[in-house]
């Protein structure tokens, strides 16, 4: 499975939104009726981070700017009012081969 | 709130044999997979491999024959071998639990003659 993240690179005004898409290369509707789509941060010189899990639902002390949307193989995550400590690269990921985006970059203007 | 500590070699010679080893604390092991997964420019992120604590494995197909990810329940350790490795095997690798919500610090790994 193929995991095409698009805009390579976003540069946000602080309070601005920004969206970040992805699409597979297949559906990664499971058998079991769920969607294993993942989005992760990599802040600056860390380890990336889980921000959602399972197309849409936040992980624990995410906050509740960041959403996740989509199905089939259109997945998007929105940040609704970007912050200077949103600053990294992106990541989305399926949940089925564990198949990761190339990233997309996000600064501050 | 659960940690993982990574530790290994960060030099190696082509051929060589890469070993690494995962350390959980603060935590349960069990009832989780536990990941291996390293980053490169070239490749960016790419799971490399889980366990369980039975040592059921999952590999990544294009990995899988220079692959052996085991465990040490005793110690909550988990580890990874990668046999004869190359320039492109040259990476930060990290370990991570389940759906990766819990990472390490990631080791730079680099494979030079």
């Amino acid at each position: 499975i193929a995991m095409t993240q698009t805009p390579l690179s976003l540069s946000v005004s602080p309070g601005q939104p920004a969206s970040i898409s992805c699409n597979s290369s297949q559906s990664l509707l499971h058998r079991s009726g769920k969607t294993y789509v993942y989005w992760y941060l990599q802040k600056p010189g860390q380890s990336p981070q889980l921000l959602i899990y399972e197309v849409s639902s936040r992980f624990s002390g995410v906050p509740d700017r960041f959403s996740g949307s989509g199905s089939g193989t259109d997945f998007t995550l929105k940040i609704s009012r970007v912050e200077a400590e949103d600053v990294g690269t992106y990541y989305c990921m399926e949940g089925i081969f564990r198949t990761f985006g190339r990233g997309t970059k996000v600064e501050i203007k | 709130q659960v940690q993982l500590q990574q530790w290994g070699a960060g030099l190696l010679k082509p051929s060589e044999t890469l070993s690494l080893t995962c350390g959980v604390y603060y935590g349960s092991f069990s009832g989780y997979y536990w990941s291996w997964i390293r980053q490169s420019p070239e490749k960016g992120l790419e799971w490399i491999g889980e366990i369980d604590q039975r040592g059921n494995t999952n590999y990544n197909p294009s990995l899988k024959s220079r692959l052996t990810i085991s465990v040490d329940t005793s110690k909550n350790q988990f580890s990874l071998k990668l046999t004869s490795v190359t320039a492109t095997d040259t990476a930060v690798y990290y370990c991570a639990r389940g759906v990766f919500d819990v990472w390490g610090q990631g080791i730079m790994v680099t494979v030079s003659s």
